[in-house]
């Protein structure tokens, strides 16, 4: 079983709030863990977006707006990333990352499309 | 502003060795805090962390890849390079380079190069 879990693809609305999910393996507690999020679009690189660990242990990549955020479901063993707002430039894949054992780790990505 | 561009063969055939180079500006990798990692992403796939080397020496390995990885760094020449032994056809993919601030050890990436891509094919 893989570490990060997120889903493949998610749709949502402009306007619209969208959450993505990045579940933790079984066993490993998301409430000791800074979850990173970060976007990609076609044919870029990765861009980082924020960290989250708790409401007072929280980061936003420079520049990145606010309707992004990060939160903890704790009875889902998940992190959230809440988009707010979508918007069409918003459609993209997503990806969560943990340090795990000193090692980093991505989850599967989840694309999310704006329609 | 801090850039990072990756330089290599865009080529290889199975089983050589891939050599891969990250030349960064903006920063120095002998500011404590400071490291630069590789990371790829085969073609439709997800990202996968590689390895990093921190301004201290600290190397950090991917445990299913560390075997056949090694990163080491040239701090005068602002370079970071990526070897990996023995390529297989699924070692395609971009490869990127990034950066990770000066905000204490196992953090977030940011920047990262445009990437270059890798295939290996007989």
């Amino acid at each position: 079983q893989a570490v990060l879990t997120q889903p493949s693809s998610l749709s949502a609305s402009p306007g619209a709030s969208a959450s993505l999910t990045c579940t933790l393996r079984s066993g490993i507690n998301v409430g000791t863990y800074t979850i990173y999020w970060y976007q990609q679009k076609p044919g870029s690189p990765p861009q980082y977006l924020l960290r989250y660990k708790s409401d007072s242990n929280n980061q936003q990549g420079s520049g990145v707006p606010s309707r992004f955020s990060g939160s903890k479901d704790a009875s889902a063993n998940a992190g959230i990333l809440l988009i707010s707002g979508l918007q069409s430039e918003d459609e993209a894949d997503y990806y969560c990352m943990i340090w795990y054992s000193s090692a980093s780790v991505f989850g599967g990505g989840t694309k999310l499309t704006v329609l | 502003q801090i850039t990072l561009k990756e330089s290599g063969p865009t080529l290889v055939k199975p089983t050589q060795t891939l050599t891969l180079t990250c030349t960064f500006s903006g920063f120095s990798l002998s500011t404590s805090g400071v490291g630069v990692g590789w990371i790829r992403q085969p073609p439709g796939k997800a990202l996968e962390w590689l390895a990093l080397i921190y301004w201290d020496d600290d190397n950090r390995y991917s445990p299913s890849l560390k075997s056949r990885v090694t990163i080491t760094k040239d701090t005068s020449k602002n370079q970071v390079d990526l070897t990996m032994a023995n390529m297989v056809p699924e070692d395609t993919a971009t490869y990127y380079c990034v950066h990770e601030p000066a905000a204490g050890k196992t953090d977030w990436f940011d920047p990262w190069g445009q990437g270059i891509q890798v295939t290996v094919s007989s």
